[in-house]
């Protein structure tokens, strides 16, 4: 998975409670994206990173946020989870250009109760 | 509306058979389109990259066809294996940032 590890990787909620979800990279990529995959639906983007403390939203942001304090850490928070969330999520990175190959981390599953 | 459309959904062939699977989108421009192969459980992982000039590309078993004026692929898998049942996705990246994923096509490889 190309140096990228994601932490937890299987999670049961509860509705309102807070979750974080961690990214981790060993390749020193510039970009780092959070997905979430749900049955039926292609891949979609919930929030990307073009560099340190440097983010901005994708399609489906709302309800998420996201930090980035280092190059190789991207954080995803639910504020205050719903089951709408409940999903399968993946980090992915790139190099130096949004056109290069997005490698994907294993993923986590996240169970909303 | 999903701007990549797959098909079929999902499809069972017998080992050492051939399959196209197809991919119809909408994006316009863009700069390339991918076929990703994700095994359950896991994340994708990149088979095959054609950017608008390139009409085919070759990954072993694998082959990727691209017509830009019809707005179509395809991706042929040649004398399917076992460790071949897998989705597929169809992922065509935009002038930047963006990326847009079909719904991925499901190949169970019987023996």
């Amino acid at each position: 998975d190309a140096g990228i590890t994601q932490s937890p990787r299987h999670k049961v909620t509860e509705t309102g409670t807070p979750v974080t979800l961690r990214c981790h990279q060993t390749e020193n990529h510039r970009y780092m994206y959070w997905y979430r995959q749900d049955p039926g639906h292609g891949l979609r983007l919930i929030h990307y990173s073009y560099g340190v403390k440097d983010t901005d939203k994708g399609e489906v942001s709302d309800g998420y946020s996201v930090s980035r304090s280092k190059t190789e850490d991207f954080l995803l928070t639910l504020e205050s989870a719903t089951s709408s969330q409940t999903s399968v999520y993946f980090c992915a990175i790139s190099g130096n250009s949004y056109t290069d190959t997005q490698y994907f981390g294993p993923g986590t599953r996240l169970t909303v109760l | 509306k999903n701007q990549v459309e797959q098909s079929p959904q999902s499809l069972i062939i017998l080992e050492g058979k051939n399959c196209t699977l197809q991919c119809n989108y909408t994006v316009s421009p863009f700069s390339n389109l991918r076929w990703y192969k994700q095994d359950t459980g896991r994340g994708p992982v990149s088979l095959t990259i054609m950017t608008f000039s390139e009409n085919t590309k070759s990954n072993g078993r694998y082959t990727a066809t691209l017509d830009a004026d019809t707005k179509q692929s395809s991706l042929h898998i040649t004398a399917s294996q076992l460790s071949d049942s897998a989705s597929y996705i169809c992922v065509v990246n935009h002038n930047d940032y963006k990326l847009s994923f079909g719904a991925g096509t499901t190949v169970t490889v019987r023996a």
